[in-house]
């Protein structure tokens, strides 16, 4: 059963603006952790950021920050201030130890 | 260099042959993992070391592929017979060995596979 759903294949924002991936994943776990990778062309995975199921407050990394809805089961990521360098494939993921299940990703373009 | 290696970047091989993949954790790590990712879609699980003990395998691990970690230190998956379904990218990654859910895994650069 698919676990991490992103149901934007592609995405497109003007350089300098904010821009929202969207992320929901199913689990009956209480326990669980949420990432956000992100993927260039080169092929290697990044790591952006973290959101833990018990955090009361959203995870922020400089321009990332988790918008964290726990009873929606969602988990959608924010990138303030697009740069160019942002254009690359994002992945959702989720933590249910010892395994890290991904979504299928969203290519996120940044038009200058 | 201290992050995630793996080797080689690129493999062409022919379909029936066998080939071998090695990947190098992050020096402190003791979890390894190793992923499969083909076009257009996220990592897919394959198995999962702490140390030198494999302790988790996905039924994607048909029995031609096999992994292992003699030394707790790097590993190494290997395929044999392989076949045009194979061709993808095998990434590795590693983590400490911190309990719970909030164990980051850092990925290598990924070897790509292809069969001809």
């Amino acid at each position: 059963a698919q676990k991490i759903t992103q149901t934007q294949p592609g995405m497109f924002v003007q350089e300098k603006e904010a821009v929202t991936l969207d992320c929901t994943y199913d689990t009956s776990d209480q326990s669980y952790g949420l990432f956000w990778y992100k993927q260039p062309s080169s092929g290697e995975m990044i790591f952006l950021i973290y959101q833990g199921s018990y955090d009361e407050q959203n995870a922020t990394e400089g321009r990332y920050s988790l918008n964290f809805q726990k009873a929606r089961k969602s988990a959608n990521l924010v990138i303030s201030a697009s740069q160019l360098g942002d254009s690359a494939m994002y992945f959702c993921a989720m933590r249910e130890a010892p395994d890290m299940r991904f979504g299928a990703g969203t290519r996120l373009t940044v038009k200058p | 260099d201290t992050g995630v290696s793996q080797d080689p970047r690129h493999k062409i091989t022919k379909r029936g042959q066998n080939v071998t993949f090695r990947c190098d954790p992050i020096s402190e790590h003791n979890r390894l993992y190793w992923y499969r990712q083909t076009l257009g879609q996220g990592p897919e699980f394959l198995t999962y070391f702490q140390n030198e003990a494999q302790l988790e395998k996905s039924r994607l691990l048909s029995d031609r592929f096999s992994a292992e970690r003699p030394k707790g230190s790097f590993s190494t998956l290997e395929i044999q017979r392989t076949e045009q379904g194979d061709s993808a990218m095998y990434l590795c990654a590693s983590s400490p060995s911190l309990a719970g859910e909030g164990e980051t895994q850092y990925f290598g650069p990924g070897t790509r596979l292809l069969v001809l």
